[in-house]
This record gives structure tokens, sequence and C-alpha cells, in this order.
């Protein structure tokens, strides 16, 4: 099956510092799509993003899908973004399972 | 409805003892998983179900678990004789099946057993 590598494991921010999150797929994906886990466990949609790239206010995506990687940034992080974030990608064009990364936990302060 | 629901939200269950998760998804998503997260970890996958047929259970980690969803929307996962390393948070999503594929995940059931 598909590996998802996330990269950094673990982050600390100053807030108000931007960061780059990493995610490379051993083979083809669809159905990308980034979360962010709060501290109550809750995964929260951030992008769906097979290809191309998206912004939402501070976050913006990037998916190289020819490449198998994608890219979260957070610009002027705040101490809510804290937490974990995770990709997921299916193998298929279609309704498929999503497949993990370990996810990378970020930690901002103040 | 807003968003996937899913019941209990916690639920502590004695070694051996019969467990019943449920899951409400999004009204008119015809897609709908089960997934598991151990401690520390990124989801995996369980079982898979388009209307109320399951299509893929490649997931499940052993003959005690069992997932249903006899009338294409709500599903149950059921979990006998429990044991200690099924102890886990149990995530439910569901998605279109036409497009997007967008999967939305419930808040998660955290099962903890004694």
């Amino acid at each position: 099956g598909i590996q998802v590598e996330q990269s950094p494991p673990d982050l600390i921010l100053q807030e108000g510092a931007n960061s780059t999150l990493r995610c490379n797929f051993s083979d083809s994906v669809n159905n990308l799509q980034w979360f962010h886990q709060n501290p109550w466990g809750q995964l929260i949609n951030l992008f769906y993003i097979p290809s191309g790239t998206k912004q939402n206010g501070r976050l913006s995506a990037t998916t190289v899908a020819t490449e198998r990687y994608s890219l979260l940034y957070i610009s002027s992080s705040q101490t809510t973004d804290s937490g974990v974030y995770f990709c997921a990608g299916g193998p298929g064009a279609g309704s498929y399972q999503l497949t993990f990364g370990k996810g990378t936990k970020l930690s901002v302060i103040p | 409805g807003a968003g996937v629901s899913q019941s209990p939200r916690y639920k502590v269950a004695k070694r051996g003892q019969d467990v019943a998760l449920r899951c409400d998804p999004i009204s008119g998503h015809v897609s709908l998983f089960w997934y598991q997260q151990a401690l520390g970890q990124g989801p995996e996958f369980l079982t898979y179900f388009q209307n109320e047929a399951q299509l893929d259970k490649s997931g499940l980690p052993s003959d005690r678990f069992f997932a249903e969803r006899p009338e294409g929307s709500v599903s149950t996962l059921k979990i006998q004789r429990t044991q200690q390393e099924d102890s886990a948070v149990y995530l439910c999503a569901s998605s279109l099946v036409t497009g997007p594929y967008e999967q939305y995940f419930g808040p998660g059931t955290r099962l903890t057993v004694t």
C-alpha cells in the first residue's frame, strides 16, 4: 500500500513565525487532504488538494502530484494553530480509504 | 445533519465485554469509512461502505470486529470480547461517491478497555 511520510515530526514556533510542513507519498495518490487535529481529537478539514495550490487565510497548500509531495504553509502562526497536522491520500480517482502520515505536532508559543 | 456525529464519545469496557459504536454520516453521503487511531499515531483504515454494501473490510484487525450499515445511513462498529489492545479512538468519516471525494470526520469514540 501507499506509504506517507510527514516532516518534521515536531515543530515549535514563536507566535508570528511562518512554517512549512511536508508530506511525501511512495506512490501516486488522489483525494489528498490536509487535516488539523485539535486538542480534543477532532479532525478539521484544511484542504482537499489532489493537485495545484489553494489558499485559505493564513494557510495555503501546494500539491505536486507528478513528484508525489504536498506542502502546507502556515503564516503568522497563532497559539490556536497548535495541534497535530496530518496529510492523507487515497490510491485512486474515486471514493477510497485514506492512508495517513504520522503527523506533525506543532506547538506555537506566545 | 450539520456534520458526522458519533456516539458514545467515551466508552470504558471491561476486558471480554462487547461494545457497539455508532456513526451518523452527513446526510446524502453515500460513502462511509471507519478508522482506528492509536495514541500518537495517524488514523488507520478499518472498513468502507457504499450505501449498505461493505465494499472493503481489509483493515479490520480480527474477526472480533464487525461493522454494518443496514439501511445505508447509520453505521455501527461492533467489537466482541474486547481486549486491551482494542483501546483507541474510533473515527467515522463520510463522503460523496460522485465527487468531490473529500472525507469529513466525526469527533470519534474513545474506547478504553480495562
